[in-house]
């Protein structure tokens, strides 16, 4: 079956505009992440949805970045006046979240490659 | 708080060789901990990954790793390195009272490369 998409798989912006990143999760899944991968790192913790709900963003780094997920479906990451320090390997990830203690596994997403000149 | 310190950015074997790959982590519940592997240009695979029972876990490719409480380390083996393994390999941790629901938090990662 399909995995998680993400679009567009590069992006490149100037300073000071701002950019939106897709994320299309696998089919029913409930629960979807974002992480920032910067050069030579793993990737960091941004945010993370169960359904349309955004449970967690504290991983964020400032006001200029926010995500939504209106439908409980494909998810959007926006950078509003984008800086140099941007630029990095934005990832999506999904999980099925089933009921109980069980660990449901997170599938990423191949990422978005964000270069901010 | 949690954090995962993976020892060696890079570490180079020869083909047929062990694989050994270091990871430290630190959490102040029980963790889950997992092993993900990254080729050029796809995204993040989960190799393996503990959760409850038994400490040595197995994943795809042959891979292994060991759970030690003691020494808050869960290091990934292979007997024998293929160069198909050749990959940024990411230890991570979520938190085990969060029902691994949370986000995971990765060690710096390291770049496993196999000599013919």
């Amino acid at each position: 079956g399909a995995g998680v998409s993400q679009s567009p798989r590069y992006k490149v912006t100037k300073r000071g505009q701002d950019v939106a990143l897709r994320c299309d999760p696998i089919s029913g899944h409930v629960s979807l992440y974002w992480y920032r991968q910067a050069l030579g790192q793993g990737p960091e913790f941004l945010t993370y949805f169960n359904y349309e709900a955004q449970q967690d963003k504290s991983g964020l780094p400032n006001d200029r970045f926010s995500a939504e997920r209106p439908e409980g479906s494909i998810s959007t990451l926006t950078i509003q006046r984008t800086e140099q320090r941007d630029s990095a390997m934005y990832r999506c990830a999904s999980s099925p979240r089933t009921s109980g203690r069980t660990y449901n596994e997170q599938f990423f997403g191949p990422g978005t490659r964000l270069t901010v000149l | 708080a949690q954090s995962v310190t993976q020892l060696g950015s890079h570490v180079s074997v020869s083909e047929g060789a062990l694989v050994l790959l270091r990871c430290n982590y630190s959490s102040s519940v029980p963790p889950y901990l997992f092993w993900y592997v990254q080729y050029p240009n796809q995204g993040l695979q989960l190799l393996l990954k503990y959760t409850t029972g038994a400490t040595l876990v197995k994943g795809i490719n042959g891979f292994e790793a060991e759970f030690k409480k003691s020494e808050t380390s869960f290091h990934l083996t292979k007997p024998s390195a293929h160069m198909s393994d050749a990959a940024e390999y990411f230890c991570a941790v979520s938190d085990k009272a969060g029902g691994g629901a949370d986000g995971l938090t990765f060690g710096k990662g390291t770049h496993l490369i196999i000599q013919p």
